[in-house]
């Protein structure tokens, strides 16, 4: 099973409201990732949760903060987004990341939550 | 440092005829590359892999691509497309160090099939 699955599929939301993205695997990984991806453009990372914690942050601005509660869980919390923000939010999982540098670390990814911020 | 090039951002072909997606990359050593596919309004998802085994590699739905490391080249191709195929195919190289370890993208290259 290679299924990565992200709740909702689609949010709407003021610029003043406070919502929460959810992803979840069952695949064993122990990495997991946040992208954004705007129309046409390829993903954009985010975050980076390796052993449940974050490794990567690029830098993103305060008002998205990610949660990764267990190995299974990935979540995004959403406070005070600008209408800039609306975009497809996809989660991936994949194998650890190793310290060698062969690792492939093939990334499975969910069908994406569909955000638009008015 | 690693990046990658896909050459053209859109392709159109006929159904039944071969599909033909190319990437360039550039890689301080042997890389891992991949082919990534998103239909309209869906997520990403994983049409095939190079990890330094066979130069060849075969994808789902009947995709295949070939490692040319004289040519850096990983281009995808099938050999007779069918209108499902019209989608958004992304190359896509990994860079690895320590906790820096990412997928580097191409722009993406838009396949169109005409009845």
């Amino acid at each position: 099973d290679t299924e990565v699955t992200q709740t909702p599929k689609h949010l709407v939301m003021g610029m003043t409201n406070k919502k929460s993205l959810k992803c979840e695997q069952h695949m064993g990984h122990r990495a997991m990732y946040w992208y954004k991806q705007k129309a046409k453009k390829p993903p954009e990372l985010m975050f980076v949760y390796s052993y449940e914690k974050l490794s990567i942050n690029e830098s993103v601005p305060s008002r998205f903060s990610p949660e990764c509660p267990n190995s299974s869980l990935l979540n995004l919390h959403l406070h005070a987004l600008q209408p800039e923000d609306s975009a497809l939010y996809l989660c991936a999982s994949s194998h650890p990341l190793a310290g060698g540098a062969t690792s492939t670390d093939t990334q499975y990814f969910g069908p994406g939550t569909r955000l638009t911020v008015l | 440092a690693q990046s990658v090039t896909q050459l053209d951002s859109h392709v159109s072909v006929s159904e039944g005829t071969p599909v033909l997606l190319r990437c360039n990359y550039s890689s301080s050593y042997s890389p891992s590359l991949f082919w990534y596919v998103q239909h309209p309004n869906k997520g990403l998802q994983l049409l095939l892999k190079y990890t330094s085994a066979a130069t060849l590699v075969k994808g789902i739905n009947g995709f295949e691509a070939e490692f040319k490391k004289s040519e850096t080249s990983f281009h995808l191709t099938k050999p007779s497309a069918h209108m499902s195929d019209a989608a958004e195919y992304f190359c896509v190289v990994f860079r690895g160090a320590g906790n820096n370890r990412k997928l580097i993208w191409g722009l993406g290259t838009s396949l169109a099939v005409n009845p």
